[in-house]
Formats: C-alpha cells, sequence, structure tokens
C-alpha cells in the first residue's frame, strides 16, 4: 500500500551544527504532512507541519521543505543540541482515507 | 492543560490473558485515535472514533481487540485474548474533528510472556 518512509534509519550530528532529516512520500494525494519527535518512553510530539501549496516553512530552530515534483519531504534542525535526539517520523495526510500514515522514523544521535 | 492522558504506563500479561488501556484525551477534542507501535516502527492506526462513532476501524483485528468511547470522551482498547505478537505500545492521540496533527499520549507499553 502506499506509504511514507525515511531514508536513513540512524542520522550521528556533531553538536551545534545543522541536522538534516529526509523523507520520501508516495501518495500524490496527500495534501498535509507532519513531522514528529519521539523521545525514549514518550508519545510521539508535533513539530512543525506545512500543507502542499507550500514549499517551505520554518518554525524555532526547524524549517520543513516539500518538493511536490520528487515528493520529497526533509526537517532541517538549526544548531543540533543534545535535547533533539531522538527519533523522528515524518507523516502524511490526505487522499481518500484522510488520515495520518507514518513512516519508519530515523534516530538522530548527537555526538558531543 | 494535561494533555493526552493513558494509563497505565506499562503492562505485563501473560498470553491468553486480556488487558485494557484507558485514555482521556484533551477537553474538547472530538477525535480519537488508537495506534500501535511495534519496536522500531512508526505508529500504526488501530482505530478512529468521532465523538462516539467509530468511523475507521478497518486495522482492528476484530477477533480479539475490541474499544469503546461511551459519551464520546474517555477510551478504552481491550484485547482478549492477549498474544505473544501483541507486544508494542499502545498509543492514543486526539485532535478537533481530525484537523491538523495530532495530540499524543505517552503510551502504555505492553508486554506478553
Amino acid at each position: 500500500g502506499e506509504s511514507v518512509g525515511l531514508h536513513l534509519p540512524t542520522l550521528s550530528v556533531q553538536e551545534g551544527d545543522n541536522s538534516i532529516i529526509n523523507c520520501a512520500y508516495s501518495n500524490s494525494a496527500s495534501d498535509y504532512f507532519i513531522w514528529y519527535k519521539q523521545e525514549s518512553g514518550k508519545g510521539p510530539q508535533f513539530i512543525i507541519d506545512i500543507r502542499s501549496n507550500m514549499d517551505k516553512r520554518q518554525g524555532q530552530r526547524v524549517t520543513v521543505l516539500l518538493n511536490k515534483t520528487v515528493k520529497h519531504l526533509s526537517l532541517q534542525i538549526a544548531a543540533t543540541q543534545p535535547g533533539d535526539s531522538a527519533v523522528y517520523f515524518c507523516a502524511e495526510k490526505g487522499g481518500r482515507d484522510d488520515k495520518i500514515i507514518f513512516g519508519k522514523g530515523t534516530r538522530l544521535h548527537i555526538l558531543p | 492543560e494535561a494533555g493526552v492522558v493513558q494509563s497505565p504506563r506499562y503492562k505485563i500479561i501473560e498470553k491468553k490473558q486480556p488487558v485494557a488501556f484507558w485514555c482521556n484525551p484533551i477537553s474538547g477534542h472530538n477525535t480519537l485515535y488508537w495506534y500501535r507501535q511495534n519496536l522500531g516502527q512508526g505508529p500504526e492506526l488501530l482505530i478512529r472514533y468521532e465523538n462516539e462513532e467509530a468511523v475507521d476501524d478497518s486495522q482492528l483485528p476484530k477477533d480479539r481487540f475490541s474499544a469503546e468511547r461511551l459519551k464520546g470522551v474517555d477510551s478504552t482498547l481491550k484485547i482478549q485474548p492477549a498474544e505473544l505478537g501483541d507486544s508494542a505500545v499502545y498509543l492514543c492521540a486526539s485532535s478537533i474533528r481530525g484537523l491538523g496533527g495530532y495530540t499524543f499520549g505517552s503510551g502504555t507499553r505492553l508486554t506478553v510472556v
């Protein structure tokens, strides 16, 4: 079936550097995309979202980019901090079922 | 605001035993979801409620799983009997009319031995 996936299961980044987490989606009918952060023992936490009529959206230290041509989504985290260590999921919504579908996740490791 | 509250946080049961999870959504959120998250995977939707009506239960294994949301507020998810493969984290989430991203609870980690 249609699903959202991430390119890398693990990403290691030096503290202070920028992190880029990528995601590819396959459902062309999806019109809403979300990034979630999940820390150990907790539920997914909303970070930022973007609608399909936008290419870029910025939050505090985070930016989401959407490329509908190649069905690609990315999350950029500026000046990565130890507290950013978590698993990051991209998720899509829209189409016939109109429910949020999650990808497999990327674990972000912060190196000292 | 308390957020989505789930209990218990952890549960260990023997296979073939029943188990129940409870969820209290954010006040005013009429849409409630139960997700299951296997180790190393993203959450997968089990059932979605709009108020007290289950509008999408296509992924709920109905032979052993059941859910209810009486009065359109709190919800319970039950497994009877539990199997080893049911070991996972069960997440509850809520939203306003299904709009935007959902707010998740901390989940119940179920271990079936």
